[in-house]
């Protein structure tokens, strides 16, 4: 089946811009991450939701990262007024969530954002 | 808090046996991961181990976790040109919600022909 898939690949930008990140997470996936890998760094944690519950936004590095997502399906990562030190590739994950204790996360490709 | 370290190169011939290397700081880690990251592409999950387990084996993949140390290894047996990638390790935990992971900084395995 699909995986789980990420637009646009490649965002340029320019500084103090905002811009707008797409997820699809794996059909039937509850739980949604998201993660931010700069270069040469391992990822760092930014946003989960899973189903209804209130997200767990304690990654989300300033006010200016957002994140929303519709039901179980797609989610959007917003960050506005971008700084060069956003520059990074930002990778979207999904996971099934079925409470036995493993929860296997299945990441998308990314997308890699130049703030100039 | 959390931390996990892994060294940042490995270069190896084909056909060779290849060992990376991670170590942790959470001594409440539930489950240990193994991500492969090709150029270009998103993390594939090769491998997991859960923490009350010492070995796991899966094809040429043999994972050793020695929890008194918090050391986790990856060995990769008859290394192949394929096999050239970034290789992270990450961890979950209680503490941290089990749903979420913390990484290594990964290690670029060169696989030489």
């Amino acid at each position: 089946g699909a995986g789980v898939s990420q637009s646009p690949s490649n965002k340029v930008t320019e500084k103090g811009k905002d811009v707008e990140l797409r997820c699809d997470p794996i059909s039937g996936h509850t739980a949604l991450y998201w993660y931010r890998q700069r270069l040469g760094q391992g990822l760092e944690f930014l946003i989960y939701f899973q189903g209804n519950s209130a997200p767990d936004k304690s990654g989300l590095p300033s006010d200016r990262f957002s994140a929303e997502r519709t039901g179980e399906s797609v989610s959007t990562l917003t960050i506005q007024r971008t700084q060069q030190e956003d520059s990074a590739v930002y990778l979207c994950a999904s996971s099934s969530q079925l409470g036995l204790g493993q929860d296997t996360q299945y990441f998308g490709p990314g997308t890699r954002l130049t703030v100039l | 808090g959390e931390d996990v370290e892994q060294s940042l190169f490995l270069s190896v011939r084909e056909g060779d046996s290849s060992v990376i290397n991670c170590t942790y700081t959470d001594s409440s880690s539930t489950y240990l991961y193994w991500y492969k990251q090709e150029p270009g592409a998103g993390l594939q999950l090769l491998t997991y181990i859960f923490s009350n387990m010492d070995m796991k084996q899966d094809q040429r993949l043999t994972v050793l976790l020695n929890k008194k140390d918090k050391h986790l290894s990856l060995r990769i047996a008859d290394t192949q040109t394929g096999d050239s990638a970034i290789y992270f390790c990450a961890e979950s935990s209680p503490d941290a919600g089990s749903y979420q992971l913390t990484f290594g900084k990964g290690t670029k395995l060169s696989v030489i022909p």
